[in-house]
C-alpha cells in the first residue's frame, strides 16, 4: 500500500482563490509527521509546513494551512489568496519515528497552475 | 547564510562508468538525507546519515549505490557501473537534527541531474 497518496495530479485555481491540495497517509507509526514541500520549475525543494501527529491544532504559516484530519489519515493542505508564484509541484510527506527514523516518504505530488 | 549545495549540477555518462555525486550540507547540520526522483515522480529515499551512528541504507537500490560522508560534513554518492535507469536527479538534504521535532525540516540542495547514456 501507498504510504502517502495524492490523488490528483493536476489542479488549476484563479488568482486570489484559495485551493486545496489532498494528501493521504498511511501508518501504523503512533508517533509521525506530515510535511509539505513545494518545487518550482527550477527544482529546488521549499519546505512549507509541518504538522506533527499529536499537534492538537492543524498547522499554519501565512497563505499555507493544513487541514489534519487524523482519523481519516489526511492531511490537505490549504493555500489562501494563491498568487502566480504558487505555480509549482506540490508534495506531501510523511516521518515515522518509529519504522524510519527521519527519512521521508513522498507521495507523487500536484502539479498546481495558478492562472490569470 | 549558504544553503545545500551539490555538485555537479549536471552529469552525463555513458552505460557503464562510475559517477560520484558531491554534497555540502548546511554548517551545523547533523543529518544528511540522499534521495532520487526520477522524471515525473515523486522523492524515493536511498541513505541518511546522523552523526557518528551506521548510516541508514535502507532505501540504496542495488550495491552498485554506495555512499559516505566524511568527518561529519561532506558525502559523496557513488554509483558504479551506472545504468540508464539511473538516470534521474539525486538530491541531498540536511537536518539539524535526526530526532523528531519541528525544527527538523530537511533543506534540500538544487539536485545533480544525471543522464546515463
Amino acid at each position: 500500500a501507498q504510504k502517502i497518496t495524492q490523488t490528483q495530479p493536476g489542479m488549476f485555481v484563479q488568482e486570489k482563490e484559495a485551493v486545496t491540495l489532498d494528501c493521504t497517509y498511511d501508518t501504523s507509526d503512533p508517533s509521525y509527521g506530515l510535511f509539505w514541500y513545494k518545487q518550482p520549475s527550477s527544482g529546488e525543494m521549499i519546505f512549507l509546513i509541518y504538522q506533527g501527529s499529536y499537534d492538537q491544532q492543524n498547522a499554519t504559516e501565512g497563505r499555507y494551512s493544513l487541514n489534519f484530519q487524523k482519523a481519516r489519515k489526511s492531511a490537505n493542505l490549504v493555500i489562501s489568496a494563491s498568487q502566480l508564484g504558487d505555480s509549482a509541484m506540490y508534495f506531501c510527506a510523511m516521518r515515522e519515528v518509529r519504522g524510519g527514523g527521519n527519512k521521508l516518504t513522498f507521495g507523487t505530488g500536484t502539479q498546481l497552475k495558478v492562472e490569470l | 547564510g549558504a544553503g545545500v549545495s551539490q555538485s555537479p549540477s549536471n552529469k552525463v555518462t555513458e552505460k557503464g562508468k562510475d559517477v560520484e555525486l558531491r554534497c555540502d550540507p548546511i554548517s551545523g547540520h547533523t543529518a544528511l538525507y540522499w534521495y532520487r526522483q526520477s522524471l515525473g515522480q515523486g522523492l524515493e529515499f536511498l541513505i541518511y546519515f546522523q552523526g557518528n551512528s551506521a548510516p541508514d541504507k535502507s532505501g540504496l537500490p542495488s550495491d552498485r549505490f554506495s555512499a559516505e560522508r566524511t568527518g561529519g560534513s561532506v558525502s559523496t554518492l557513488t554509483i558504479q557501473r551506472t545504468q540508464q535507469e539511473d538516470s534521474a536527479v539525486y538530491l541531498c538534504a540536511s537536518s539539524f537534527l535526526a530526532s523528531g521535532g519541528r525544527h527538523n525540516e530537511q533543506f534540500f540542495g538544487p539536485g545533480t541531474r544525471l543522464t546515463v547514456l
